[in-house]
């Protein structure tokens, strides 16, 4: 079973420029996240979405940051226009289930490596 | 006070050793408890749930107190697989990933 997708899993760009990010979540999951990563902070949880509706962005850093989930199986986090204290490790997770109870397992995808120069 | 504390290590303990770990929680009104492991430039993954009890899963056992606010993973006879980045996870209306604990087990 394909696991959560996301692309690029690399990615160099230059202050100014606008980068998307993409997620594809597990079939059949309802929620979905997007982290960031940093030495300095961990994990931080930016956005989750339940059913393709955002239910929580008080974690996205500021207004250069936005996210879509269009539908079931695609979501997309975008940084426009990227700084270099962006540079992290993003990361997407679905879970079957969230904050109402379920099972609460996130499964991550392999991450987004962004560095912006 | 962070929400969610660790010791980030490194802890080195050679092959075969016992180590635990704890982590401290700020918000008494927690509701779940979680430990998942990180490799180095991977994803994390979940490696176990914590529950009220105490749970034990091979060489792994969780507890939780929540009188003093904190849970622990506790690893018996480590494998050098078992080098990675511990995570606690609590949750509270959303989830908190604490910044991890590097274990190295040494040969």
């Amino acid at each position: 079973d394909a696991g959560v997708i996301q692309s690029p899993r690399h990615e160099v760009t230059e202050m100014g420029q606008e980068v998307t990010l993409r997620c594809k979540p597990i079939s059949g999951h309802d929620y979905l996240f997007w982290y960031r990563q940093t030495m300095m902070r961990g994990l931080e949880l930016l956005i989750y979405f339940n059913n393709n509706v955002p239910i929580d962005d008080s974690g996205m850093p500021e207004d250069r940051f936005s996210a879509k989930m269009p539908n079931a199986s695609f979501s997309t986090l975008k940084i426009q226009p990227s700084e270099p204290r962006d540079s992290a490790v993003y990361f997407c997770a679905s879970s079957l289930g969230g904050l109402a109870g379920g099972s609460y397992e996130q499964y991550f995808g392999p991450g987004t490596r962004l560095t912006v120069t | 006070r962070k929400e969610v504390e660790q010791d980030p290590g490194p802890f080195n303990v050679p092959e075969g050793a016992t180590v635990a770990f704890n982590c401290t929680y700020s918000n008494s009104a927690s509701q779940s408890f979680f430990w998942y492991r990180q490799d180095c430039r991977k994803e994390p993954k979940l490696l176990m749930s914590v529950y009220s009890s105490g749970n034990e899963d091979g060489r792994f056992t969780a507890q939780l107190n929540r009188a003093s606010q904190y849970i622990s993973l506790l690893i018996r006879d480590s494998k050098l697989s078992d080098s990675a980045t511990y995570l606690c996870v609590v949750r509270y209306q959303k989830v908190t990933f604490g910044t991890g604990t590097k274990l190295q087990v040494i040969p």
